[in-house]
């Protein structure tokens, strides 16, 4: 099983504020995912990633997958209390099936 | 499309009681997956299906998890007898195709075992 490292666990933060949260492997993926998930439900998928050095963007989300491909992060601009939730990565490495292992996430509340 | 199903949203047992948590994943989806979420060891993948077989089952915990796919639209997820550290929130996701397709996540169900 490959390990994916999330940091921090925890984030509270003021509305308009940004942040960055990590995600670490010592392990390369063929592709890495982050989800977000609220309270009572399923993690819903927010992007993939499949190149070294990709950066994609979903409005004031930013998400990048670093060049050797064992990292990534995301980033929020200007915070709003709807972006409130458990930020989860989660990677796959095609020579191994098609399982997707998960970091245990971080946590995030942004008050207004 | 009402997005994957699961039953029931809550199961309160008891320590040796059968459980059993079911599944009904997006039509037209080729692939199931069944996952457990707890605080300490975040969400692990147990099994996954294809066109109804199971693939991987290395997460399945022990001989106590069981699961089953009679056909592409229905799922089961049995754990006999249940203990109190099998308490966790279940999740079934489906999907049209793997890793770098979305998966569709159910809204789990909550399992307590006193």
């Amino acid at each position: 099983t490959q390990l994916l490292e999330q940091s921090p666990q925890f984030l509270s933060i003021q509305e308009g504020e940004n942040l960055t949260v990590y995600c670490n492997s010592s392990s390369v993926f063929s592709s890495l995912q982050w989800y977000r998930q609220e309270p009572g439900e399923g993690p819903v998928l927010l992007v993939t990633v499949v190149t070294g050095g990709e950066v994609k963007k979903l409005k004031r989300l930013t998400f990048q997958f670093g060049d050797a491909r064992k990292d990534s992060s995301l980033h929020i601009t200007a915070a709003q209390p709807g972006d409130t939730g458990l930020y989860l990565c989660a990677g796959a490495d095609f020579n191994s099936g098609y399982a997707l292992n998960f970091g245990k996430g971080t946590s995030l509340l942004v008050t207004p | 499309d009402a997005g994957v199903i699961q039953s029931p949203r809550h199961e309160v047992t008891e320590m040796g009681q059968e459980v059993t948590l079911r599944c009904k994943p997006i039509s037209g989806h080729d692939y199931l997956f069944w996952y457990r979420q707890t605080m300490m060891r975040g969400l692990e993948l147990l099994i996954y299906f294809n066109n109804n077989v199971p693939i991987d089952d290395s997460g399945m915990p022990e001989d106590r998890f069981s699961a089953k796919m009679p056909n592409a639209s229905f799922s089961t997820l049995k754990i006999q007898p249940s203990e109190p550290r099998d308490s966790a929130v279940y999740f079934c996701a489906s999907s049209l195709r793997p890793i770098t397709d979305t998966q569709y996540f159910g809204p789990g169900t909550r399992l307590t075992v006193l």
